[in-house]
């Protein structure tokens, strides 16, 4: 069964720095598209970022460009997304998912996890 | 960037009744629309991709259509495990890959 077990939400000062990760097993990580989600309390869902199979490929949000990097080790079958110059806005549930292509070229994300929360305050 | 914008943000509704959500993109994006419903605390789960194409293990109760900038979720017979808030989410293109601002689907 696939899987994506988030970690490494934490409570972090303005201005500061965080290293999520996110563990995937079930599936072939190394030929998978991964996209970062978060949802910040009591709103709804925004699209943070992705990243292609290699690596090679990433895209992301407005709001968190030259901020927040996503990275991936398929060796190791582990997503990341480095978060530096962190804002009260940052604070999220923020959810992993595998983004997979239909036959007809559609992406959509079919495996989530279950989130990590980060917390921005001082 | 594409904006989505998801009408009515709150519905209310009873066991079996039928129920449609709309979606609406700022540009034509095809049927590069896909559907996902989120109960409280919990992660999304995706119901429909491609517009109109069902997840595998979704019930048939759920459909969707659309084509360009107007898509629609259907649920036939509401189920008491139906209620939930319920998003789009366009994959048209490059990213970013927006979603709308969610429905929330409420028991009467």
């Amino acid at each position: 069964e696939a899987q994506l077990v988030e970690s490494g939400g934490d409570l972090v000062q303005p201005g500061g720095s965080l290293r999520l990760s996110c563990a995937a097993s079930g599936f072939t990580f190394s030929t998978s598209w991964m996209s970062w989600v978060r949802q910040a309390p009591g709103k709804g869902l925004e699209w943070v970022a992705n990243i292609n199979e290699d690596g090679s490929e990433k895209y992301y949000v407005d709001s968190v460009k030259g901020r927040l990097t996503i990275s991936r080790d398929n060796a190791k079958n582990s997503l990341s997304l480095l978060m530096n110059s962190l804002r009260a806005e940052d604070t999220a549930v923020y959810y992993c998912a595998r983004q997979h292509r239909s036959s007809r070229k559609v992406y959509y994300m079919d495996v989530w996890g279950k989130g990590t929360t980060v917390t921005v305050s001082s | 960037d594409i904006q989505m914008t998801q009408s009515p943000s709150s519905l209310s509704a009873s066991v079996g009744d039928r129920v449609t959500f709309t979606c609406r993109a700022s540009q034509s994006i095809s049927n590069f629309l896909n559907w996902y419903q989120q109960k409280s605390g919990k992660a999304p789960k995706l119901l429909i991709y491609g517009a109109s194409n069902l997840q595998g293990g979704v019930p048939s109760r759920f459909s969707g259509s659309g084509f360009g900038t107007d898509f629609t979720l259907t649920i036939s017979s509401l189920q008491p495990e139906d209620f939930a808030t319920y998003y789009c989410q366009q994959s048209y293109s490059t990213p970013p890959y927006s979603f709308g601002q969610g429905t929330k689907l409420e028991i009467k």
